[in-house]
């Protein structure tokens, strides 16, 4: 079956620690995108990478990093300098050509940071 | 990022309704995108639209491309328990990121 995963489902950590939440894709889409999504708010963009080995920063790209290393996945770190880190996160990923701009999602991550 | 308004925030409907909801924007875009989202799942997307104008359907739900390119419009009809859930527009500018709307909660009646 052709998706994408990510993993954990939930996950927990403590304040000051640095985590690092999975995102892997089987559909051979070259972009690959992080968002953070807050109770009662929308989709907000964290990273994103057109392209293996590049990855550009989105709106709210601060205490947080990316790797690209391989095109199928695409980790994210949330970092202890990131202020709110406790949200639901979601990874995506679109196809080249005409059709690029139709993001699928995976199932999300739950992060706590106590 | 862009602002997309949508509404209403929130809707309570009994089974078998028809139900309307839009995105507005300040910015014209290129691209309209609707999805659902089940609580605790990620987004699956329904219906993408790319010229102003476009009416696309995708069984029960229909959705436009608005004439002025800064807004877009879901219908569903004949409302189901199963249609329960999150539905958010995104809309994407000139550039490759999508800019997504703050979700209509849709509660469906039985």
């Amino acid at each position: 079956d052709g998706g994408i995963t990510q993993s954990p489902k939930y996950l927990f950590r403590k304040e000051g620690q640095n985590v690092t939440l999975s995102c892997e894709q089987n559909l051979n889409h070259d972009a690959m995108y992080w968002y953070r999504q807050d109770p009662g708010q929308g989709l907000r963009l964290i990273y994103y990478s057109q392209i293996v080995n590049d990855f550009q920063k989105g709106d709210i790209a601060e205490g947080y990093s990316v790797s690209r290393e391989k095109k199928e996945s695409f980790p994210l770190t949330v970092t202890s300098a990131q202020k709110n880190p406790t949200a639901f996160y979601l990874c995506a990923s679109s196809t080249g050509g005409g059709r690029s701009y139709e993001q699928y999602f995976g199932p999300g991550t739950r992060l706590t940071v106590t | 990022g862009q602002q997309l308004n949508q509404s209403p925030q929130s809707m309570f409907i009994q089974e078998g309704e028809d139900v309307s909801m839009n995105c507005t924007s300040s910015s014209i875009f290129n691209t309209w995108l609707w999805y659902k989202q089940d609580p605790g799942e990620g987004p699956v997307l329904l219906i993408a639209l790319y010229k102003a104008g476009e009416l696309t359907s995708n069984g029960r739900l229909t959705a436009q491309f608005g004439i002025t390119r800064k807004d877009s419009f879901l219908n569903i009809s004949a409302s189901i328990p199963s249609d329960v859930g999150i539905y958010f527009c995104a809309g994407r500018t000139g550039a490759n990121n999508l800019f997504f709307g703050t979700g209509t909660r849709l509660t469906v009646i039985p």
